[in-house]
């Protein structure tokens, strides 16, 4: 099974500021990943599909990279409405794993 | 707007039964792959199942392989996540999830999630 490692686990920041959040695959992924948001009580939501496609209707401060191992979740300015959990994905091969997680707090 | 809608969670015993289902009005489920995703009180996502748009190829996790099928009815426009064998550790809110047409496919939509308790 491909293993999906996030980090950081919690990340305390402040509205306005750049945040990044990575995530790393225990095997070559090329770039099937996906990011999503989640907030308290509500189903997750996709932000981010192919790495680096920004999903229509998710705002342009959202922006995702790489291929292979190695991906970055980047906020360029935090907004009130970003606090949540973000979780990644892989779909190149079964069984699909997510990331363990990456909460966002108000610092 | 394009909607999933989860029903058939509730109380089970442990050992019981329980059949979810995701109707998705507004949109043909046929030919498009679909997936049940679980997460557990307090914890992250898990991949449960999926099922490939032609229906003919099915996937589980190795925590319910045996124990969950999943199928889909095309003519009531519905997906299934048949459970049995249920434990404790399948307590969980279960959501379903649109994939793709392609062999490689993320979720969204998701639905609103069927909560699944399972207790003596």
């Amino acid at each position: 099974d491909i293993q999906m490692t996030q980090s950081p686990s919690t990340l305390s920041a402040s509205v306005g500021d750049r945040v990044t959040i990575t995530c790393r695959a225990s095997q070559n992924i090329n770039t099937w990943l996906a990011w999503y948001q989640q907030k308290p009580g509500k189903a997750p939501n996709l932000l981010i599909y192919m790495a680096s496609n920004l999903e229509s209707g998710v705002p342009s401060r959202f922006g995702g990279s790489g291929s292979g191992t190695d991906f970055t979740l980047t906020i360029s300015s935090l907004q009130p409405d970003d606090f949540a959990v973000y979780y990644c994905q892989q779909y190149n091969s079964y069984p699909y794993t997510f990331g363990q997680g990456t909460k966002v707090e108000i610092e | 707007e394009v909607q999933l809608l989860e029903s058939g969670g509730d109380l089970a015993q442990p050992g019981g039964s329980l059949r979810l289902s995701c109707a998705a009005p507004g949109f043909s489920l046929s030919s498009l792959a679909m997936s049940w995703v679980r997460q557990a009180p307090g914890k992250g996502l898990e991949w449960v199942s999926s099922i490939s748009g032609s229906g003919r190829n099915t996937y589980y996790a190795d925590s319910v392989k045996g124990r969950f099928t999943i199928s889909r009815d095309s003519s009531k426009n519905t997906l299934f996540l048949q459970m049995s064998g249920l434990r404790a550790e399948d307590t969980a809110v279960y959501y379903c999830a649109r994939g793709g047409v392609a062999a490689h496919f993320w979720f969204d939509p998701w639905g609103q999630g069927t909560q699944v308790t399972v207790s003596s």
